[in-house]
């Protein structure tokens, strides 16, 4: 079974400091691989998104995640984070099973300090 | 915007009750499914509906059923309702179909059930 690991629950960075949020699935084949956040009243949106071919991905709000086979990781990353980022982040995985069925991770809350 | 509504965004209901929670998915969505997001949790897949019938299911008892309409709009039923059931139940729609398209899914904003 697929499974996602966000070691991290709470993450505070400075305003301007540069952000990793950490991703590991657990699924034998290549995986399908997402990160959404959710703001507080808000649903789920989209950051990216990984299918297949380059490993490094580029979504929306200047972020970015590598995928890392030999690690089964999908690590999330900003350059510099801004106070609007702070919200709930979450990573999650298909099997490719059912078109909408994604298993996602316990989620890291970003604290954004200025 | 995703353009997937939910409601009622807010309720309350007792142990044993039945709840009827409702979607509307984006133009031409064909395809929707429900979560619950449990508080401090992840989102967990409940089932999914493709052309009015449901084609995959997470692990959630039989007392979770639900309805998708021509329109492709759908409901949430929830019978004999438990204090565990207390979390934010959110709906996702996609285009993709019953297999998995790489269609980006689409999320509304959830409704929160409190069962006291």
């Amino acid at each position: 079974a697929q499974s996602v690991t966000q070691p991290d629950i709470h993450i505070t960075v400075s305003e301007g400091a540069s952000l990793e949020l950490r991703c590991n699935y657990s699924y034998g084949a290549t995986p399908y691989l997402f990160w959404y956040v959710q703001s507080p009243g808000q649903g789920l949106q989209l950051l990216l998104k990984y299918f297949s071919g380059d490993t490094l991905v580029q979504g929306i709000k200047g972020f970015e995640a590598e995928f890392k086979r030999s690690q089964s990781s999908f690590n999330l990353r900003k350059p510099s984070v801004h106070w609007s980022d702070a919200a709930e982040y979450f990573c999650a995985v298909s099997s490719g099973e059912y078109g909408n069925k994604l298993v996602f991770g316990a989620g890291t809350i970003l604290r954004v300090k200025s | 915007e995703t353009g997937v509504t939910q409601s009622p965004t807010h309720l309350i209901k007792t142990r044993g009750q039945q709840v009827t929670l409702r979607c509307s998915s984006q133009s031409g969505h064909n395809t929707v499914s429900w979560y619950q997001q449990a508080l401090g949790q992840g989102p967990q897949f409940i089932f999914q509906y493709y052309r009015e019938e449901e084609n995959g299911r997470g692990n959630f008892p039989p007392r979770f059923s639900g309805l998708q309409f021509p329109n492709y709009s759908s409901e949430l039923n929830v019978n004999a309702l438990e204090l565990d059931d207390s979390a934010l139940y959110l709906c996702a729609s996609s285009s993709g179909g019953t297999g998995f398209s790489g269609n980006t899914i689409y999320f509304g904003e959830g409704s929160w059930l409190t069962v006291v």
